[in-house]
């Protein structure tokens, strides 16, 4: 298994970011997919899921309406559009495979950074 | 939400201790627990899941326990590659997910 985060960059508040996942080594469109973000020093924070088919989306609090997920199982990527940005979304972003569905998480990427500052 | 609640928050510990870090949850998870390892720059890495459950190629001194509201993480004998920061994480309330703030294991 394998999946590697692109798309982190520094961007200035009120700006928008997509960030991508590449999966590999399992059946993508069997899982779903989550998006999980760490700021410096800091703990874990589940930011967004998606299931297998897209079908269902589930966001937390601090980006319900700015963040939104997407799939391509064509594709074995998952994405997550970022708008609005706010200094406070500042965190390395990690895409993570779910066990299988509402369950733990089994294999994290590497993560990608982004940073909001002006 | 669920809060769960990590203790301690730091962990000074030597080679060959055994150590144990707790997990409170703030309402019944049952055994909706897992526990993650992560070091520095590098991702957290699935340890147990199911609160007991070792992943296959975690090495056995790592063992987790509980249900319900309390959960334990023990290292049986700690080795130089164990120092690093872990995550207690519940799934029972799907899709609500929420972690622990984590525990520091340090080397005393």
């Amino acid at each position: 298994v394998r999946l590697v985060e692109s798309g982190g960059v520094l961007v200035q508040p009120g700006g928008s970011l997509r960030l991508s996942c590449a999966a590999s080594g399992f059946t993508f469109d069997d899982y779903t997919m989550h998006w999980v973000r760490q700021a410096p020093g800091k703990g874990l924070e589940r930011v967004s899921t998606i299931s297998w088919d897209g079908a269902d989306t589930y966001y937390g609090d601090s980006v319900t309406g700015r963040f939104t997920i997407s799939r391509d199982n064509k594709k074995n990527s998952l994405y997550l559009q970022m708008n609005s940005l706010r200094i406070e979304d500042s965190a390395l972003y990690y895409c993570a495979k779910d066990f299988g569905s509402g369950n733990y998480f089994d294999y994290w990427g590497p993560g990608t950074l982004v940073t909001v500052s002006s | 939400d669920i809060q769960m609640t990590q203790s301690p928050s730091t962990l000074s510990a030597s080679v060959g201790d055994r150590v144990t870090i707790t997990c409170r949850a703030s309402q019944s998870i049952s055994t909706w627990l897992a526990w993650y390892q992560q070091k520095p720059g590098k991702a957290p890495k699935l340890l147990i899941y199911k609160a007991s459950n070792l992943e296959s190629g975690v090495p056995s001194r790592f063992s987790g326990s509980g249900s319900g509201t309390e959960f334990t993480l023990t290292i049986s004998s700690l080795q130089p590659d164990d120092f690093a920061t872990y995550f207690c994480h519940q799934y029972h309330a799907y899709p609500i997910y929420t972690f622990g703030q984590g525990t520091k294991l340090e080397i005393k």
